[in-house]
């Protein structure tokens, strides 16, 4: 079955510092991996995606994730953490299985970032 | 990008009644998509809006509670019935501008949070 898990409900961070969030997923074949940001009382904000190609994507408000298939893994990560990033991050695997509902996306369960001044 | 607009962003109902949700995109699309959050869960795909024909339903959720339209391809509406608490989420537009394929992310409203007592 198509899923993610991200195993941290919370990450504290101070500014200034690195911060990750983790996410690991289990699919049937190539994985479409996807993760965005919801801050308080909006919808979600796409933040990057990896199809195919370089391990390393970059996305919005310098933001990276880094694709590791032997771990399943695709962390999100940003080298100095800023206050404003503060905000509900979810992790998402696109479902390509045959007969599949085209486009549709399964959600992690979400991981809440705080970053403290 | 797409710019989702949907109506209302909030609603307190009473049990019994029901409401609909109004998601305007600013452009055509090809699939438009509708999501629920439960309170500090993750998203469920609730149904695809088809344009010009009957919304296509995820498992557990049936058309005669959520009640779907699609009547062009830069509009749709929601319709929770018979509402109870347990309807209490918020529900996500969603839309990809990415016909047959399964590469392009999807863009999201900014929600429309139900409470219903």
């Amino acid at each position: 079955a198509q899923s993610v898990a991200q195993p941290e409900d919370q990450v504290n961070v101070a500014e200034g510092n690195p911060l990750t969030v983790k996410c690991t997923y289990s699919v049937s074949g190539n994985p479409y991996l996807f993760w965005y940001v919801q801050y308080p009382n909006r919808g979600l904000q796409f933040l990057l995606k990896y199809i195919t190609g370089d391990n390393l994507v970059k996305g919005s408000y310098g933001f990276e994730a880094e694709f590791n298939k032997s771990q399943t893994s695709f962390h999100l990560k940003k080298p100095s953490a800023l206050v404003s990033d503060s905000a509900l991050y979810f992790c998402a695997v696109r479902d390509i299985r045959r007969g599949s509902t085209l486009g549709r996306l399964y959600f992690g369960r979400g991981t809440q970032l705080t970053v403290w001044p | 990008s797409a710019v989702i607009s949907q109506k209302p962003s909030r609603d307190i109902c009473q049990r019994g009644t029901s409401l609909t949700i109004q998601c305007q995109v600013d452009s055509q699309v090809t699939m438009m998509f509708w999501y629920r959050q439960q309170p500090g869960q993750s998203l469920t795909l609730i149904a695809t809006a088809n344009q010009g024909s009957e919304a296509t339903y995820e498992s557990g959720f049936v058309i005669d509670k959520f009640p779907i339209s699609r009547p062009n391809l830069t509009f749709s509406t929601l319709t929770v019935s018979n509402m109870s608490p347990e309807d209490s989420s918020i529900y996500l537009c969603s839309v990809s501008k990415n016909r047959g394929s399964n590469t392009g992310e999807l863009f999201f409203g900014e929600g429309s949070r139900l409470t219903v007592l």
